[in-house]
């Protein structure tokens, strides 16, 4: 089974830009969250879809926006990029029902992006 | 709201010793799911292992075994047999489930493990 694709790798971006990032959770995987890891505020917590609805949010401003499609593959949008936006985005899905109520979070190798 | 500390920003083991990493938490909530991930330079996340706030029984997976206190608020991963591939960091984890299906892991601020030969 193919683990979750985090597309691209890394990207280089100007201020004021936005930039897209893709996410492709593993198979049957439908809950696909978003993180955003610095070496100065460590991994928070962005935002998790799940059957194309945002579920949950974290503390970040309206310039960071997501989206699900039916086929659980997710993409976030950063708009108006700013020197403090360059970070690894990590995303992370999850099978979701099942016997245990909590489960593990499969993530990708993330996208590191850098804003100059 | 939830918390989690690592207090080791870095430890050093040698090859084939056993290691702990430390991890205390903080919520007010009565069910709620611990992790241990190993993230290494490539930057993928990678899940160890998990301890539920009902398991009476401490979690193990292989060379990996939690050392759950509760009444302590303690996490500790340990690390059986340590291996250079180990070499990583680690991070500690947690989700409060009492609030229904929403999934937001909370991550401590690692420990950086390196093993020596």
């Amino acid at each position: 089974k193919a683990g979750v694709t985090q597309t691209p790798r890394y990207l280089i971006k100007t201020r004021g830009q936005q930039v897209t990032l893709s996410c492709s959770p593993i198979s049957g995987h439908r809950s696909v969250s978003w993180y955003q890891q610095t070496p100065g505020q460590g991994l928070q917590f962005l935002f998790e879809y799940f059957s194309e609805t945002q579920r949950n949010k974290g503390n970040f401003p309206g310039r960071f926006s997501g989206r699900q499609f039916s086929n659980s593959r997710s993409e976030m949008n950063v708009s108006t990029l700013e020197l403090g936006d360059s970070a690894l985005y990590l995303c992370a899905s999850r099978p979701t029902g099942g016997r245990r109520r909590d489960t593990e979070a499969f993530f990708g190798q993330g996208t590191r992006l850098t804003v100059v | 709201a939830q918390k989690i500390t690592q207090t080791q920003p870095g430890m050093f083991v040698q090859e084939k010793e056993a290691v702990t990493l430390d991890c205390t938490y903080d919520t007010s909530d009565q069910s709620y799911g611990l992790f241990w991930y190993k993230q290494p330079s490539s930057g993928e996340m990678i899940f160890l292992i998990y301890q539920g706030s009902y398991d009476e029984q401490n979690a193990t997976e292989g060379r990996y075994s939690l050392n759950f206190q509760k009444a302590r608020k303690s996490a500790n991963l340990v690390i059986s047999a340590s291996q250079l591939g180990d070499s990583a960091m680690y991070f500690c984890a947690m989700r409060e489930t009492s609030g229904g299906s929403n999934y937001k892991l909370t991550f401590g601020k690692g420990t950086l493990l390196t093993v020596n030969p």
